[in-house]
C-alpha cells in the first residue's frame, strides 16, 4: 500500500515567493522519519529535511522548513523565496524503525518562473 | 564530499550485454545498501537491498537473477544487470541504510541505454 503520498504533480512558483509542496503519509510505526530530497534534471538526490516523529518542532534549513502536523499525517515542504536553482524534482519520503528502506512519494515537479 | 560513489553514471550497450554498476561508501562502512529504479517522470522504486556477506533481499516482481546483487566487502555493492534489454533502460541509483533518523545517502546514479 502507498504510504507516501504527493498530490501535487507539478507546481509553478514566481522568483522570490514561497511555495508549499505537500506530503502526506500512513504508518502506525511510533517512531519514524520524514524526509525531503531535490532531484535535479542531472538525476542526482540531494537530501534537503529531515523531520522526527518525536520532534515538538518543526525542521528548519535555510529557505526550507517541514510543516509537520503529526495528528493529520502529513509533513509539507515550504521553501522560501523561491530561486529559478530550485527548479525540480521534490520527493518526500519515509523511514520506519531501524535500518528500513526509504519509501519515496510520486513526486512533485516545481517550476521556478523569472 | 560524496559520502556514495556510483560508477558508471552512463551505460550505453546493445540487447544482450550484461551490465554492471558499482556502488562504493567512502569513510564508512556500509553493511546494508539499498538499490533503486527510476524510470522517466516517476519516483524511485526500491529494488533490493544489499547485504554484506549474504543474500540480498529483492522486493516483490524483481527477478533476481536478472538483477544480480553483491555486497563482498564493507564498502562495495554492486548491480548486474544480466543480459539486459532495452525495458531494463532506466536510472538505477544506490544509497546507504541508516537509523530512522538519519538521511540516506545516494550515488549520483547510473542511466542504463539498451539498444
Amino acid at each position: 500500500a502507498q504510504k507516501i503520498t504527493q498530490t501535487q504533480p507539478g507546481m509553478f512558483v514566481q522568483e522570490k515567493e514561497a511555495v508549499t509542496l505537500d506530503c502526506t503519509y500512513d504508518t502506525s510505526d511510533p517512531s519514524y522519519g520524514l524526509f525531503w530530497y531535490k532531484q535535479p534534471s542531472s538525476g542526482e538526490m540531494i537530501f534537503l529535511i529531515y523531520q522526527g516523529s518525536y520532534d515538538q518542532q518543526n525542521a528548519t534549513e535555510g529557505r526550507y522548513s517541514l510543516n509537520f502536523q503529526k495528528a493529520r499525517k502529513s509533513a509539507n515542504l515550504v521553501i522560501s523565496a523561491s530561486q529559478l536553482g530550485d527548479s525540480a524534482m521534490y520527493f518526500c519520503a519515509m523511514r520506519e524503525g531501524r535500518e528500513s528502506d526509504m519509501r519515496f512519494g510520486a513526486g512533485t515537479r516545481l517550476t521556478v518562473k523569472p | 564530499g560524496a559520502v556514495v560513489s556510483q560508477h558508471p553514471s552512463w551505460v550505453i550497450c546493445k540487447s544482450g550485454t550484461s551490465v554492471k554498476i558499482e556502488c562504493r561508501s567512502l569513510d564508512f562502512q556500509a553493511t546494508t545498501m539499498f538499490w533503486y529504479r527510476q524510470f522517466p517522470k516517476q519516483s524511485l522504486m526500491l529494488m533490493a537491498t544489499s547485504n554484506e556477506g549474504s543474500k540480498a533481499t529483492y522486493e516483490q516482481g524483481v527477478e533476481k537473477d536478472k538483477f544480480l546483487i553483491n555486497h563482498a566487502s564493507l564498502t562495495l555493492s554492486t548491480l548486474t544487470v544480466t543480459s539486459a534489454h532495452p525495458e531494463d533502460s532506466s536510472f538505477y541509483i544506490c544509497s546507504t541504510a541508516g537509523y530512522s533518523n538519519q538521511p540516506q545517502h545516494f550515488g549520483d546514479g547510473t542511466r542504463l541505454s539498451i539498444l
